[in-house]
């Protein structure tokens, strides 16, 4: 297995503008997390789902994030209107069952002009 | 108070010193912890994973709980250059799937 992916590696936007990251989990993994990380507040939790459904979003900072996951295979975390304070590396991370190792992907460095 | 607290170095040591990282925590309820370490521009990896007071060998590393302190600790013996990386201590309670992570430790071993 290649592993938690995340795309894109790197996302350079102007405040604003709506921004979408993107993250396939480990096959047969139920549980996926997504997590931002700033020098300021370490390793935030954002949401996380289990089996596609969205258990816990208490840690998304305001309305303007978003996250689904519409299928097994697939997430997305969305940002609109993206704003310079949402610069961190986000990482997505999957669990194949509850309090079990979490496999992060490589993150994607968002930086908001 | 912050639920998991985690001095930030960061910490440089000569290679071979024996390294010793902590966090603090501040939910009796909390009951399984664990140990990642980061590479510079990389995603975390599970480093040590325990769930009871006391300790835990892996080759160089040891993975110290006291829970009656609320106190965890990562030893890690002759260091070497290649341990070189943020650890971040993670903490979850029994009624959650949500695992609290530290801030991280910046660790530099020098040659």
């Amino acid at each position: 297995d290649a592993g938690v992916i995340q795309s894109p590696r790197h996302e350079v936007t102007e405040m604003g503008q709506e921004v979408t990251l993107r993250c396939k989990p480990i096959s047969g993994h139920d549980y996926l997390f997504w997590y931002r990380q700033t020098m300021m507040r370490g390793l935030e939790l954002l949401i996380y789902f289990n089996n596609n459904v969205p258990i816990d979003d208490s840690g998304m900072p305001e309305d303007r994030f978003s996250a689904k996951m519409p299928n097994a295979s697939f997430s997305t975390l969305k940002i609109q209107p993206s704003e310079p304070r949402d610069s961190a590396v986000y990482f997505c991370a999957s669990t194949p069952g509850r309090l079990r190792e979490a496999f992060f992907g490589q993150g994607t460095r968002l930086t908001v002009v | 108070q912050k639920e998991v607290e985690q001095d930030p170095g960061p910490l440089s040591v000569p290679e071979g010193a024996i390294v010793s990282l902590n966090c603090t925590y501040s939910n009796s309820a909390f009951q399984y912890f664990m140990w990642y370490r980061q590479y510079s521009r990389k995603g975390p990896e599970l480093l040590m994973y325990t769930y009871s007071s006391g300790n835990k060998e892996d080759g160089r590393f040891t993975a110290q709980v006291d829970k009656s302190s609320k106190y965890i600790s990562l030893f890690i013996r002759d260091s070497q250059p290649s341990d070189s990386a943020t650890y971040l201590c993670a903490i979850s309670a029994p009624d959650t799937d949500k695992l609290i992570f530290g801030t991280g430790t910046r660790l530099q071993v020098f040659p």
